[in-house]
């Protein structure tokens, strides 16, 4: 069965560095993948959807990426803020027209 | 516009018994799910609906059952309530095939089965 895989549970970085999350998936290959924004006691709000035939997607200070040889996306933020603090899930589409499979998402701490 | 709203937020439930939780969107949306999201889990897949009168199993569909009869809202069942069902449950929508459309969720509801 598909297997969604974020690098890790939590990732703590200095404010205005660049964050990088990871999402792994294995045994299918998706023609679409979104990254979605949680905040705590909140549900998840959708932040970028990139197709398996883009590269890169950009969105302020947000960029995706989308190898589908490596089978992997990054999820960039650019100069980060303490406000960037959340947890972010990765969610590729299912295979065949399935619905999203959400990964257990990264937790960023943006420290001042 | 509302977007998507639950009823109730909280519930405390004791072992076997019922409840109905109700999703509403105002957005015309044809699909909508049902998710549960645990601990060191992720949001999961319960039931799904592709338009009015039509559900799907998801990822983790026992236990529960669901309906569609209006297009606007989506409910979730628990028929007799497990403690393993304590969970945080979202209800999300979108305006077609969820892989290339974005899904809005509601707020969420905290259920604890004792």
């Amino acid at each position: 069965s598909q297997k969604i895989e974020q690098n890790s549970e939590a990732l703590n970085i200095q404010e205005g560095k660049t964050a990088t999350l990871t999402c792994n998936y294995t045994n299918y290959s998706p023609a679409y993948l979104q990254w979605y924004r949680q905040d705590p006691g909140r549900g998840p709000v959708f932040l970028l959807l990139i197709r398996e035939n883009e590269k890169e997607k950009r969105k302020e200070r947000l960029k995706v990426t989308f190898d589908t040889t490596l089978k992997q996306s990054l999820f960039h933020i650019t100069a980060s803020q303490p406000a960037d603090s959340a947890t972010y899930l990765c969610a590729p589409r299912g295979p065949g027209n399935t619905p999203l499979v959400f990964g257990k998402g990264t937790r960023l701490s943006v420290i001042a | 516009n509302a977007g998507v709203t639950q009823t109730p937020k909280f519930r405390v439930l004791k072992t076997g018994q019922s409840m109905t939780l109700l999703c509403a969107q105002d957005m015309n949306h044809e699909y909508m799910y049902w998710y549960r999201q645990d601990p060191g889990m992720g949001l999961r897949l319960i039931h799904y609906s592709v338009g009015e009168g039509t559900t799907a199993k998801g990822e983790v569909p026992d236990g529960y059952n669901v309906s569609r009869l209006k297009k606007q809202n989506f409910l979730l069942g628990l028929e007799s309530a497990a403690p393993s069902q304590t969970s945080v449950y979202f209800c999300a929508s979108s305006r077609g095939t969820s892989g290339m459309n974005e899904q809005f969720f509601g707020p969420g509801t905290r259920l604890t089965v004792l």
